[in-house]
């Protein structure tokens, strides 16, 4: 499978606890994005890399995310002291860049905080 | 502000028939806008785009419409299938490489 992954698929954790995901994208695509989707509504915007930069911040990106992306390959999302709030499907999506390039996402790490 | 939102939040269609999904922007300065299809518990699936200099794409059985003057958009799918049952959102970007995208339509594809 060429496209872009996310592990893990499915995360439970108990409020102020830390969960890190993790995405690859599709190989030559150095433009990697994360977005949040809570039920219902579309995903918004958090951050989004070019290699190994990371270029935006959405203000929907509170101290306790941190993204990093070492190598400009594969990225990870950090979310530290968990909160009910954050509830929601963390998705993936990686672009060439070129301005206006689709957007190709991956399944999404869905995440439970009790 | 600025904000990208869908007209209908659901859709019944009949298999075979076409289903006409809207789409209203109201930043004017939107330049490129996509279509994707999600169904429950995947990402979304890129279906087709148009940059603001076109007014008609067209793929495999879909359409896309873009109404500069009225900040509309249009996917338009042909010969609807019970594979088309899905959430449609349209998504815009009009700085920088964010994409800014609407609540969506469910469209269910009945028999």
């Amino acid at each position: 499978d060429t496209g872009v992954s996310q592990n893990p698929r499915h995360k439970i954790t108990k409020r102020g606890q830390n969960v890190t995901f993790r995405c690859d994208p599709i190989s030559e695509h150095n433009r990697l994005y994360w977005y949040r989707q809570t039920l219902g509504q579309g995903p918004e915007f958090l951050t989004y890399f070019q290699n190994e930069a990371q270029l935006e911040k959405s203000r929907l990106l509170s101290d306790r995310f941190s993204a990093e992306r070492p190598k400009g390959s594969f990225s990870t999302l950090e979310i530290q002291r968990t909160e009910q709030g954050d509830s929601a499907m963390y998705l993936c999506a990686s672009s060439l860049a070129t301005l206006g390039e689709t957007q190709y996402f991956g399944p999404g790490t869905r995440l439970l905080v009790l | 502000g600025e904000s990208v939102g869908l007209h209908l939040p659901t859709l019944s269609v009949q298999e075979g028939d076409n289903s006409i999904i809207n789409c209203a922007y109201s930043n004017s300065a939107s330049d490129y806008f996509i279509w994707y299809k999600q169904e429950s518990g995947k990402g979304p699936q890129f279906i087709i785009d148009i940059r603001s200099n076109m007014d008609k794409r067209q793929g495999q059985r879909v359409t896309v419409l873009l109404n500069k003057t009225v900040k509309h958009l249009s996917l338009q799918i042909a010969a609807t299938q019970p594979g088309d049952s899905a959430v449609y959102f349209c998504a815009e970007i009009n700085s920088g490489y964010a994409l800014n995208f609407g609540k969506g339509t469910s469209l269910l594809v009945t028999p």
